[in-house]
């Protein structure tokens, strides 16, 4: 049983498009995150969400807008494509730490490899 | 923020021990975590220190000094599997749930 799964593993669209990844989870997870790993293999937190409420946004460009329409689903859309967001993307979920004040272990999805010509 | 440093790369031999170093500096430590990454998958996790000392998993053990901000990931009795990047993150109280990552160390285990 797949317990974080991306769709579409591979992306590739042209410069100027809008597309979108989707993200979802049968864990029981209350947070929900989306990275990006360049191609140096750096892993950058992008967005975070706990119950469908947007908890972290990093500096990324408004051209990307994560959705989640319920606890166990977050989408990225992302507007105007550009060369520079080639790169692969990876959802996460966790156990809900906001109470208990400890960090949980984040489970990565199996990633969506952008490639943007 | 946080700087995290960790070496980019290191070579063992199969069935030998290796040692990769993690240093951070930040405040508000809440906890540092080190993962796995396959070429081409996704990071999978491997142990979780929030408090000093060594935590044993098996052929893998994690260590943790926080006052020197200094954490190890030992792997032993090394596998051609294990041949993987690692990444060390930390977690941070004032940025509740968010890992901040190494660029991860990639290690080459050789027969």
């Amino acid at each position: 049983d797949t317990a974080v799964s991306q769709t579409p593993k591979y992306l590739v669209t042209q410069m100027g498009n809008d597309k979108s990844i989707k993200c979802e989870q049968n864990l029981g997870h209350d947070t929900m995150y989306w990275y990006k790993q360049d191609s140096k293999k750096f892993l950058k937190i992008m967005f975070s969400y706990n119950n469908k409420e947007l908890i972290i946004n990093e500096t990324v460009p408004n051209r990307f807008s994560p959705k989640s329409p319920d606890k166990a689903h977050l989408n990225l859309h992302i507007n105007s494509l550009e060369l520079g967001d080639s790169a692969v993307y990876f959802c996460a979920s966790s156990q809900d730490d906001s109470g208990t004040g400890s960090s949980y272990e984040q489970y990565f999805g199996p990633g969506t490899r952008l490639t943007v010509t | 923020g946080q700087n995290i440093d960790q070496p980019t790369e290191m070579t063992a031999t199969e069935g030998a021990i290796v040692q990769i170093n993690c240093t951070y500096q930040t405040s508000g430590f809440n906890g540092l975590f080190w993962y796995q990454q396959h070429a081409g998958e996704a990071p999978t996790f491997l142990s979780y220190n929030v408090l000093d000392g060594l935590e044993e998993k098996g052929r893998f053990s994690s260590f943790l000094s926080r006052s020197k901000g200094y954490s190890y990931l030992l792997l032993k009795e090394l596998q051609m599997k294990d041949s993987a990047s690692y990444l060390c993150a930390v977690s941070t109280t004032d940025s509740w749930g968010k890992l901040q990552f190494g660029a991860g160390t990639q290690v080459v285990v050789t027969p």
